[in-house]
Protein backbone atom coordinates (compact mmCIF):
# COMPACT_ATOMS: atom_id res chain seq x y z
CA UNK A 1 0.00 0.00 0.00
CA UNK A 2 1.01 3.43 -0.96
CA UNK A 3 1.50 5.98 1.95
CA UNK A 4 0.32 8.40 -0.03
CA UNK A 5 -2.80 8.25 -1.75
CA UNK A 6 -3.99 10.22 -4.37
CA UNK A 7 -7.92 10.42 -5.96
CA UNK A 8 -8.70 10.65 -8.72
CA UNK A 9 -6.09 9.58 -10.81
CA UNK A 10 -7.64 11.43 -13.82
CA UNK A 11 -10.65 14.59 -13.61
CA UNK A 12 -11.97 15.95 -16.58
CA UNK A 13 -13.84 18.79 -15.80
CA UNK A 14 -16.08 21.60 -17.61
CA UNK A 15 -14.77 24.95 -17.53
CA UNK A 16 -16.36 26.72 -14.80
CA UNK A 17 -16.51 23.36 -12.21
CA UNK A 18 -15.54 23.51 -8.65
CA UNK A 19 -12.83 20.56 -8.79
CA UNK A 20 -11.45 18.85 -5.53
CA UNK A 21 -8.87 16.50 -5.77
CA UNK A 22 -8.01 14.14 -2.37
CA UNK A 23 -4.36 12.99 -0.49
CA UNK A 24 -4.67 10.70 1.89
CA UNK A 25 -1.64 9.84 4.07
CA UNK A 26 -0.73 6.84 6.48
CA UNK A 27 0.87 8.06 9.72
CA UNK A 28 1.48 11.40 11.11
CA UNK A 29 3.43 13.76 8.99
CA UNK A 30 5.83 17.00 9.09
CA UNK A 31 4.10 18.67 6.39
CA UNK A 32 1.84 17.92 3.31
CA UNK A 33 2.87 19.91 -0.33
CA UNK A 34 0.52 20.16 -3.05
CA UNK A 35 2.42 20.82 -6.30
CA UNK A 36 1.46 21.42 -10.17
CA UNK A 37 3.31 19.89 -12.88
CA UNK A 38 2.58 21.32 -16.62
CA UNK A 39 3.02 19.96 -19.59
CA UNK A 40 6.78 20.59 -20.36
CA UNK A 41 7.25 19.73 -16.97
CA UNK A 42 8.37 22.26 -14.70
CA UNK A 43 7.04 22.19 -10.91
CA UNK A 44 5.67 24.43 -9.21
CA UNK A 45 4.65 24.81 -5.35
CA UNK A 46 1.24 25.93 -4.77
CA UNK A 47 0.96 25.23 -0.63
CA UNK A 48 2.67 23.85 2.29
CA UNK A 49 0.69 22.81 5.28
CA UNK A 50 0.96 21.59 8.18
CA UNK A 51 -2.72 21.86 9.52
CA UNK A 52 -5.59 24.40 8.72
CA UNK A 53 -6.31 25.57 5.36
CA UNK A 54 -4.51 27.89 3.28
CA UNK A 55 -6.15 29.92 -0.04
CA UNK A 56 -4.52 31.14 -2.99
CA UNK A 57 -6.42 33.07 -5.55
CA UNK A 58 -8.54 30.11 -7.07
CA UNK A 59 -6.91 27.77 -5.05
CA UNK A 60 -7.90 26.11 -1.90
CA UNK A 61 -6.02 23.85 0.29
CA UNK A 62 -7.28 22.07 3.35
CA UNK A 63 -5.90 19.56 5.84
CA UNK A 64 -7.09 17.11 8.58
CA UNK A 65 -4.03 15.90 10.91
CA UNK A 66 -6.57 13.82 12.86
CA UNK A 67 -7.74 12.54 9.84
CA UNK A 68 -4.99 12.32 7.47
CA UNK A 69 -6.38 13.69 4.69
CA UNK A 70 -5.94 17.11 2.38
CA UNK A 71 -8.02 18.00 -0.04
CA UNK A 72 -7.01 20.68 -2.81
CA UNK A 73 -10.24 23.21 -4.45
CA UNK A 74 -9.93 25.11 -7.20
CA UNK A 75 -12.84 27.47 -7.81
CA UNK A 76 -14.17 28.46 -10.60
CA UNK A 77 -11.73 26.23 -12.84
CA UNK A 78 -10.37 27.13 -16.41
CA UNK A 79 -8.77 25.51 -19.17
CA UNK A 80 -4.80 26.48 -18.12
CA UNK A 81 -5.81 24.99 -14.94
CA UNK A 82 -4.99 21.65 -16.91
CA UNK A 83 -2.07 19.82 -15.42
CA UNK A 84 -0.81 16.76 -13.17
CA UNK A 85 -1.45 18.04 -9.08
CA UNK A 86 0.77 16.09 -6.92
CA UNK A 87 0.26 15.72 -3.17
CA UNK A 88 3.54 15.13 -1.59
CA UNK A 89 4.38 14.63 2.07
CA UNK A 90 7.65 14.45 4.69
CA UNK A 91 7.20 12.04 7.16
CA UNK A 92 9.09 12.47 10.45
CA UNK A 93 10.84 9.25 10.10
CA UNK A 94 12.05 10.23 6.60
CA UNK A 95 13.46 13.23 7.62
CA UNK A 96 12.95 16.12 5.14
CA UNK A 97 12.27 14.06 2.45
CA UNK A 98 9.23 14.27 0.29
CA UNK A 99 6.87 10.75 -0.35
CA UNK A 100 5.30 11.75 -3.42
CA UNK A 101 1.74 10.83 -4.31
CA UNK A 102 1.08 9.34 -7.81
CA UNK A 103 -0.69 12.67 -8.94
CA UNK A 104 -4.02 13.66 -10.54
CA UNK A 105 -4.47 14.53 -14.18
CA UNK A 106 -6.51 17.38 -14.52
CA UNK A 107 -8.05 18.39 -17.68
CA UNK A 108 -10.51 21.34 -17.50
CA UNK A 109 -12.45 21.69 -20.90
CA UNK A 110 -13.49 24.74 -22.50
CA UNK B 1 6.59 32.32 -2.68
CA UNK B 2 10.33 31.67 -2.63
CA UNK B 3 12.07 31.15 -6.40
CA UNK B 4 14.03 28.78 -7.21
CA UNK B 5 15.93 28.22 -10.99
CA UNK B 6 17.56 25.79 -13.06
CA UNK B 7 19.83 26.15 -15.65
CA UNK B 8 19.92 25.27 -18.35
CA UNK B 9 16.06 24.46 -19.06
CA UNK B 10 16.87 21.63 -21.79
CA UNK B 11 20.22 20.21 -23.15
CA UNK B 12 20.88 18.00 -25.98
CA UNK B 13 24.36 16.51 -25.63
CA UNK B 14 26.60 13.70 -27.68
CA UNK B 15 27.20 10.11 -25.74
CA UNK B 16 30.30 10.52 -23.38
CA UNK B 17 30.28 14.18 -22.48
CA UNK B 18 29.42 15.88 -19.44
CA UNK B 19 26.77 18.22 -18.45
CA UNK B 20 26.28 20.25 -15.57
CA UNK B 21 22.99 21.61 -14.45
CA UNK B 22 22.98 24.27 -12.08
CA UNK B 23 20.40 24.90 -8.83
CA UNK B 24 19.97 28.65 -7.45
CA UNK B 25 17.56 29.24 -4.83
CA UNK B 26 17.27 32.98 -5.45
CA UNK B 27 15.42 34.66 -2.70
CA UNK B 28 16.58 32.53 0.28
CA UNK B 29 18.91 30.11 1.50
CA UNK B 30 19.21 26.90 0.96
CA UNK B 31 20.27 24.52 3.76
CA UNK B 32 19.42 21.55 1.94
CA UNK B 33 18.99 20.67 -1.93
CA UNK B 34 17.51 17.90 -3.71
CA UNK B 35 17.58 16.54 -6.65
CA UNK B 36 15.46 14.34 -8.26
CA UNK B 37 14.22 13.06 -11.81
CA UNK B 38 11.32 11.97 -13.74
CA UNK B 39 11.01 9.51 -16.27
CA UNK B 40 7.73 10.13 -18.50
CA UNK B 41 4.82 9.36 -17.03
CA UNK B 42 6.36 8.66 -13.87
CA UNK B 43 6.58 10.24 -10.36
CA UNK B 44 9.61 12.49 -9.67
CA UNK B 45 12.47 9.90 -8.16
CA UNK B 46 15.05 11.06 -5.17
CA UNK B 47 18.23 10.78 -6.37
CA UNK B 48 20.47 12.56 -3.41
CA UNK B 49 20.13 15.32 -1.08
CA UNK B 50 22.71 17.41 -0.24
CA UNK B 51 23.45 19.53 2.91
CA UNK B 52 25.59 23.03 2.26
CA UNK B 53 29.08 22.35 2.39
CA UNK B 54 28.71 18.85 3.25
CA UNK B 55 28.86 15.87 0.96
CA UNK B 56 25.37 14.55 -1.08
CA UNK B 57 23.69 11.62 -0.19
CA UNK B 58 22.31 9.19 -2.59
CA UNK B 59 19.64 7.13 -2.53
CA UNK B 60 20.21 3.19 -3.21
CA UNK B 61 20.94 2.72 -6.74
CA UNK B 62 22.21 6.24 -8.04
CA UNK B 63 25.50 5.94 -8.88
CA UNK B 64 27.77 9.33 -7.23
CA UNK B 65 30.53 8.78 -9.35
CA UNK B 66 28.10 9.31 -12.35
CA UNK B 67 26.17 11.95 -11.15
CA UNK B 68 28.38 14.37 -9.22
CA UNK B 69 26.74 17.22 -6.70
CA UNK B 70 28.02 20.20 -5.49
CA UNK B 71 26.08 22.32 -2.36
CA UNK B 72 28.95 24.78 -2.43
CA UNK B 73 26.94 27.74 -1.21
CA UNK B 74 23.64 28.26 0.46
CA UNK B 75 22.26 29.71 -2.74
CA UNK B 76 23.67 27.06 -5.28
CA UNK B 77 23.99 23.50 -6.17
CA UNK B 78 24.89 21.88 -9.01
CA UNK B 79 24.54 18.73 -10.01
CA UNK B 80 26.93 17.28 -13.49
CA UNK B 81 26.16 14.03 -15.31
CA UNK B 82 29.42 12.32 -16.11
CA UNK B 83 29.93 10.81 -19.22
CA UNK B 84 26.55 10.79 -20.11
CA UNK B 85 24.83 8.36 -22.23
CA UNK B 86 21.41 8.25 -23.85
CA UNK B 87 19.67 6.34 -21.04
CA UNK B 88 20.45 9.33 -18.93
CA UNK B 89 17.80 11.25 -20.70
CA UNK B 90 15.62 12.43 -18.83
CA UNK B 91 13.96 15.02 -16.75
CA UNK B 92 15.61 16.42 -13.96
CA UNK B 93 14.01 18.58 -11.15
CA UNK B 94 16.23 20.78 -8.17
CA UNK B 95 14.17 21.59 -4.48
CA UNK B 96 15.57 23.85 -2.34
CA UNK B 97 14.81 23.35 1.59
CA UNK B 98 15.03 26.41 3.51
CA UNK B 99 14.01 29.09 5.79
CA UNK B 100 11.30 31.68 4.18
CA UNK B 101 9.87 33.94 6.04
CA UNK B 102 7.51 31.92 8.63
CA UNK B 103 9.11 28.80 8.75
CA UNK B 104 10.76 25.79 7.03
CA UNK B 105 9.57 25.29 3.47
CA UNK B 106 10.45 23.53 0.05
CA UNK B 107 10.09 25.25 -3.23
CA UNK B 108 11.17 23.37 -6.87
CA UNK B 109 13.16 24.70 -9.80
CA UNK B 110 11.44 24.31 -13.01
CA UNK B 111 13.42 21.07 -14.22
CA UNK B 112 16.27 20.51 -16.97
CA UNK B 113 15.31 18.34 -19.63
CA UNK B 114 18.44 15.99 -20.88
CA UNK B 115 18.76 14.74 -24.02
CA UNK B 116 21.82 12.29 -24.65
CA UNK B 117 22.00 11.25 -28.03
Amino acid sequence: KNEVEQSPQNLTAQEGEFITINCSYSVGISALHWLQQHPGGGIVSLFMLSSGKKKHGRLIATINIQEKHSSLHITASHPRDSAVYICAVTFPRYGNKLVFGAGTILRVKS
Amino acid sequence: GAVVSQHPSRVICKSGTSVKIECRSLDFQATTMFWYRQFPKQSLMLMATSNEGSKATYEQGVEKDKFLINHASLTLSTLTVTSAHPEDSSFYICSARGFWIWGYTQYFGPGTRLTVL
